[in-house]
């Protein structure tokens, strides 16, 4: 079991480009989340699939949108990015309910 | 929404030495998580524990729901323990499923 997966693990962007991160779990988990963590602070929501086929706004949601792809998969898109979008993304996935939720190694991303 | 306070902030400690760390949250929850993010980045789960009390090794947590707060031991900490140590809670009710997390405390064990 690899567990959850992000692609890629370092990205560097110009203001205005857009790119996808890429999530991952083989867990069969329902639920998939999507964290930003800027220095010094814990992780933020910024958007969460309780289910394939449903997806919902978190804490942050402002200039990204999600797809979840299949039950496997959860992408986070920046279309236009931002020198503010410049953070530590995680995802996450849990079985679903009150259970334990599992992080991806991360994807630093920096903003010129 | 839900408070999360985690204490100290940091914590510096010589190796071999004991350490408590503390957790308060600001309302009634059904998950509690803890975690040890390494110096690569890597959030690495440590314990699942919504209420009572877990041991894993050296390390040990205990939550106490009715009072809203969760405690984690290390014992005979090691220099690999150094990072920062993060509680996350998820809310009853009706909830998101996402995580809340205090702002850390940052470990440093010298050797």
């Amino acid at each position: 079991n690899a567990g959850v997966t992000q692609t890629p693990k370092f990205q560097v962007l110009k203001t205005g480009q857009s790119m996808t991160l890429q999530c991952a779990q083989d867990m069969n988990h329902n639920s998939m989340y999507w964290y930003r963590q800027d220095p010094g602070m814990g992780l933020r929501l910024i958007y969460y699939s309780a289910s394939e086929g449903t997806t919902d706004k978190g804490e942050v949601p402002n200039g990204y949108n999600v797809s979840r792809l299949n039950k496997r998969e959860f992408s986070l898109r920046l279309e236009s990015a931002a020198p503010s979008q410049t953070s530590v993304y995680f995802c996450a996935s849990k079985a679903g309910g009150y259970n334990e939720q599992f992080f991806g190694p991360g994807t630093r991303l920096t903003v010129l | 929404g839900i408070q999360v306070e985690q204490s100290p902030p940091d914590l510096i400690l010589q190796e071999g030495a004991n350490s408590t760390l503390r957790c308060n949250f600001s309302d009634s929850v059904n998950n509690l998580q803890w975690f040890h993010q390494n110096p690569w980045g890597q959030l690495i789960n440590l314990f699942y524990i919504p209420s009572g009390t877990k041991q894993n090794g050296r390390l040990s947590a205990t939550t106490v729901a009715t009072e809203r707060y969760s405690l984690l031991y290390i014992s005979s900490s090691q220099t690999t323990d150094s990072g920062v140590y993060f509680c996350a809670v998820e809310r009853s009710g009706r909830s998101q499923g996402n995580l809340i997390f205090g702002k850390g405390t940052k470990l440093s064990v010298k050797p």
